[in-house]
């Protein structure tokens, strides 16, 4: 059980364009979704918390209309990279949490991202 | 400690080797210490959350130990096998999730 999806797990796009990444719990329902930034040898970087139905809570020094994230149902968080430009390359992961009283998260396998 | 620090960055053991390696964190605020082990091109996986001062917990082959009033935890693998070759993960938990940036295991046949 736990199981978290993520799609795609790679991209490469050109800069300029938009890339949509979703993250889905496959057999709960997670009332509320992180996001994840990781770049090579650095610790894995909240970037938003998002609970269903309302808007994402962002970390200091996360651009809000560079990142959207949608966290429309119970099983589905998006997000989207808005004009993407060569920095915004790194590997992006969701997690997943039940409720609260689990703390646990449960994760996604990661998009790795590549903006030439 | 303001961040989460774990040491060694690596670690390459033989089969067989018992091995050990360190999470450090701020230990003031403290909830909860979580532990992960992350394979490559798979999902991170859940180890153990450990919350009490001198907690320890045993997951197979497997073991970590808690100390909240100096900020460190310890993970243990005995014997080790090469399918422990992974990433092991530490996530210190107060308002949020504050992760290390992990120890790579790799183990030798």
């Amino acid at each position: 059980g736990a199981v978290v999806s993520q799609h795609p797990s790679w991209v490469i796009c050109k800069s300029g364009t938009s890339v949509k990444i979703e993250c889905r719990s496959l057999d709960f329902q997670a009332t509320t979704m992180f996001w994840y930034r990781q770049f090579p040898k650095q610790s894995l970087m909240l970037m938003a918390t998002s609970n269903e139905g309302s808007k994402a809570t962002y970390e200091q020094g996360v651009e809000k209309d560079k990142f959207l994230i949608n966290h429309a149902s119970l099983t589905l968080s998006t997000l989207t990279v808005t004009s993407a430009h060569p920095e915004d390359s790194s590997f992006y992961i969701c997690s997943a949490r039940a409720d609260r009283s689990t703390d646990t998260q449960y994760f996604g396998p990661g998009t790795r991202l590549t903006v030439l | 400690i303001l961040n989460v620090e774990q040491s060694p960055q690596s670690l390459h053991v033989q089969e067989g080797d018992s091995t050990n390696f360190t999470c450090s964190f701020p230990s003031s605020n403290f909830y909860a210490l979580h532990w992960y082990r992350w394979e490559t091109a798979k999902s991170p996986e859940a180890l153990f959350v450990m919350t009490l001062n001198g907690d320890e917990k045993k997951k197979g082959r497997i073991s970590a130990t808690l100390n909240t009033k100096e900020g460190y935890s310890y993970l243990y693998i005995k014997g080790s096998q090469p399918e422990d070759s992974a990433t092991y993960l530490c996530a210190f938990h107060n308002n949020d999730m504050r992760f290390g940036a992990g120890t790579r295991l790799t183990v030798k046949p």
